[in-house]
């Protein structure tokens, strides 16, 4: 299969745990997002990287919500000192951006998601 | 702040209906807008739209995108059970929204036999 994976695909933690994701893009593309999904609503984006720099960061959720992705192929989310509210579906997605970094835009193909539960 | 709505937020047909989902937003610098869809896990990509009045196909799904009203509609003709999913309207826009979708919150769709 060579869409994008992430593992685990499923988490559940106490409340106060750190917890890890990791997503692994299609493997020619230099983009990767990361989106939280709650019950009901679309999916929120979190922030994004083109290779191995992370060009939007201001939405992630809080200083406990951290993003890497270290020598531009896969990437890892990490929640420090979960709390319940931190529940929801993680997505992954990526894409393939050619030419400059403005303007057009480029399809973003998803993966399966990690459904986190906090207890 | 960019916005999506969707309506109707959910809807439910018989098998053989067509069905129309409609997509408002209202965004800085629109680049382009995609269609998803979504059963029990990732989003699936069903069309990209940067250009007014030019209708996207496949099969028996169509959109068409609607600049100075801003918006769009999806269409599926000859619903079958399969086409129940969660379908998701998302935008591209440019200025300090660069690079990422804006989601709208999704029309559910069920299809009955």
């Amino acid at each position: 299969d060579t869409g994008v994976s992430q593992d685990p695909r499923h988490k559940i933690t106490k409340r106060g745990q750190n917890v890890t994701f990791r997503c692994d893009p299609i493997s020619e593309h230099n983009r990767l997002y990361w989106y939280r999904q709650t019950l009901g609503q679309g999916p929120e984006f979190l922030t994004y990287f083109q290779n191995e720099a992370q060009l939007e960061k201001s939405r992630l959720l809080s200083d406990r919500f951290s993003a890497e992705r270290p020598k531009g192929s896969f990437s890892t989310l990490e929640i420090q000192r979960t709390e319940q509210g931190d529940s929801a579906m993680y997505l992954c997605a990526s894409s393939l951006r050619r030419g400059g970094p403005t303007g057009g835009t480029d399809t973003q193909y998803f993966g399966p998601g990690t459904r986190l539960t906090v207890l | 702040e960019d916005k999506v709505v969707q309506s109707p937020l959910s809807l439910v047909v018989h098998e053989g209906d067509t069905v129309t989902l409609n997509c408002s937003y209202e965004v800085t610098n629109f680049r382009s807008l995609l269609w998803y869809k979504q059963e029990k896990k990732a989003p699936t990509f069903l069309f990209m739209l940067t250009s007014s009045g030019i209708e996207k196909k496949s099969g028996r799904l169509s959109s068409i995108l609607d600049k100075k009203e801003l918006s769009s509609i999806l269409n599926i003709t000859a619903t079958q059970t399969g086409d129940s999913a969660i379908y998701l309207c998302a935008v591209y826009a440019g200025g300090t929204s660069y690079g990422k979708l804006t989601f709208g919150q999704g029309t559910i769709l069920t299809v009955h036999p």
